[in-house]
């Protein structure tokens, strides 16, 4: 079974612009969260959903948001991007609320 | 803030066993304690996780206390491709998946 995919895997974008990440699930899986890992603040969860709704938010200003189709692919978007957004990006999926989470390989984005 | 402490790095030769300890001394009665590795730059990697009894899997051997307060991530032959950094999670809720990561202990496999 595939795991995870994430697209891009590299990201190059300078300040004030936008970026969307996307994240495809593992097979069955409906849940879908994201995580941002820096050097300074280590993984931070982002948010997660499931049914295509929000369930949970992590301490992240609302230029950071995301959303989930039908399918369980999901994709985040950032947008006025700053420096300190250069971050790897991750994506988990897992079958349903509560269960395991499975990481994908992450997008690593640069801002300049 | 996480609610687990771990060891900040940790030697482990080749061959023998590696047991990474975490403390989880203010875990609820219904939290599980997961295990993560992440190789550097890369996505980290379900190992094992568990609620009240020990487990055991292909990876790895969790022991937990009795009072449930700490945990031991066993890997039984250690590889150099072990090297990586261990995260001890304790995933609070049972309706969510979120995941409140700590700095992890980075385990370093010697030939």
């Amino acid at each position: 079974k595939a795991g995870v995919t994430q697209t891009p895997r590299y990201l190059i974008k300078t300040r004030g612009q936008q970026v969307t990440l996307s994240c495809s699930p593992i097979s069955g899986h409906r849940s879908v969260s994201w995580y941002q890992q820096t050097p300074g603040q280590g993984l931070q969860f982002l948010f997660e959903y499931f049914s295509e709704t929000q369930r949970n938010k992590g301490n992240f200003p609302g230029r950071f948001s995301g959303r989930q189709f039908s399918n369980s692919r999901s994709e985040m978007n950032v947008s006025t991007l700053e420096l300190g957004d250069s971050a790897l990006y991750l994506c988990a999926s897992s079958r349903g609320l509560g269960e395991t989470q499975y990481f994908g390989p992450g997008t690593r984005l640069l801002v300049l | 803030d996480a609610k687990t402490t771990q060891p900040p790095s940790m030697d482990c030769a080749e061959g023998r066993a590696a047991n990474l300890p975490c403390n989880h001394s203010t875990i609820s009665g219904n939290e599980y304690v997961y295990w993560y590795r992440q190789i550097h730059s890369q996505g980290p990697q379900y190992i094992i996780h568990g609620l009240k009894n020990n487990e055991t899997n292909e990876m790895a051997s969790l022991i937990i206390t009795e009072d449930r307060k700490s945990s031991t991530l066993i890997l039984p032959h250690a590889t150099l491709r072990d090297t990586a950094v261990y995260y001890c999670i304790v995933r609070v809720g049972s309706n969510t998946g979120k995941l409140i990561f700590g700095q992890g202990t980075t385990l370093q496999v010697k030939p």
